[in-house]
């Protein structure tokens, strides 16, 4: 069956540092994978899109890399700031498919 | 442009009883998703349209659960008979899709449900 993991145990993290976060998944040719944050109470927000054809996108802080062959994407916050602390879900859009499937999410908290 | 937005926040609700959610998104997305989401895991697709025509419903979807998107537009959801199982946060999304390519999605900031 088809399955995204995340890490489910909370990432602590002191401010300044790199957070790393990552998303496997089994059974599944995505077209692209994304990244979101969320907070709680609140809906999901898109950070990045990477396309199974790129291996590495950036925005601002935030990194993500995507590997085909090991099945795998890592999400990287760099100089992580208290306001970092959120929820962070991957997603996959499946190539023959139109939904966008999402992990479970790992809970971050970058502390002062 | 005010985003997505989804009512009424919270609803509490007797077992049995129907409730229904509204949703309404970006005005110009033609796609429009259900999602729910439970404590500690992430969103679980229920179904989603294109325009005003539904093209997938989760097989896990009872059929309690109905969905419409009558005029391409705003989105009705539908519970009949609710079960506690069904206490949830319900995530409506948007997006533009564009030559079959369809990337990002706009949540609301969804509706909670409460089963008593």
């Amino acid at each position: 069956s088809q399955k995204i993991e995340q890490n489910s145990e909370a990432l602590n993290i002191q401010e300044g540092k790199t957070a790393t976060l990552t998303c496997n998944y089994t059974n599944y040719s995505p077209a692209y994978l994304q990244w979101y944050r969320q907070d709680p109470g609140r809906g999901p927000v898109f950070l990045l899109l990477i396309r199974e054809n790129e291996k590495e996108k950036r925005k601002e802080r935030l990194k993500v890399t995507f590997d085909t062959t090991l099945k795998q994407s890592l999400f990287h916050i760099t100089a992580s700031q208290p306001a970092d602390s959120a929820t962070y879900l991957c997603a996959l859009h499946r190539t023959a498919g139109n939904k966008l499937t999402f992990g479970g999410g790992t809970r971050v908290l970058v502390k002062p | 442009d005010t985003g997505v937005s989804q009512n009424p926040r919270h609803k509490i609700t007797k077992r049995g009883q129907n409730v229904t959610f509204r949703c309404d998104p970006i005005s110009e997305h033609n796609r429009l998703y259900w999602y729910r989401q439970t404590l500690g895991q992430g969103p679980e697709f229920l179904t989603y349209f294109q325009n005003e025509a539904q093209l997938e419903k989760s097989r896990l979807l009872s059929d309690r659960f109905s969905a419409e998107r009558p005029k391409g537009s705003f989105s009705t959801l539908e519970i009949q008979r609710t079960e506690q199982g069904d206490s949830a946060m319900y995530l409506c999304a948007s997006s533009l899709e564009v030559r079959r390519r369809n990337e990002k999605l706009f949540f609301g900031s969804g509706t909670q449900l409460s089963v008593l």
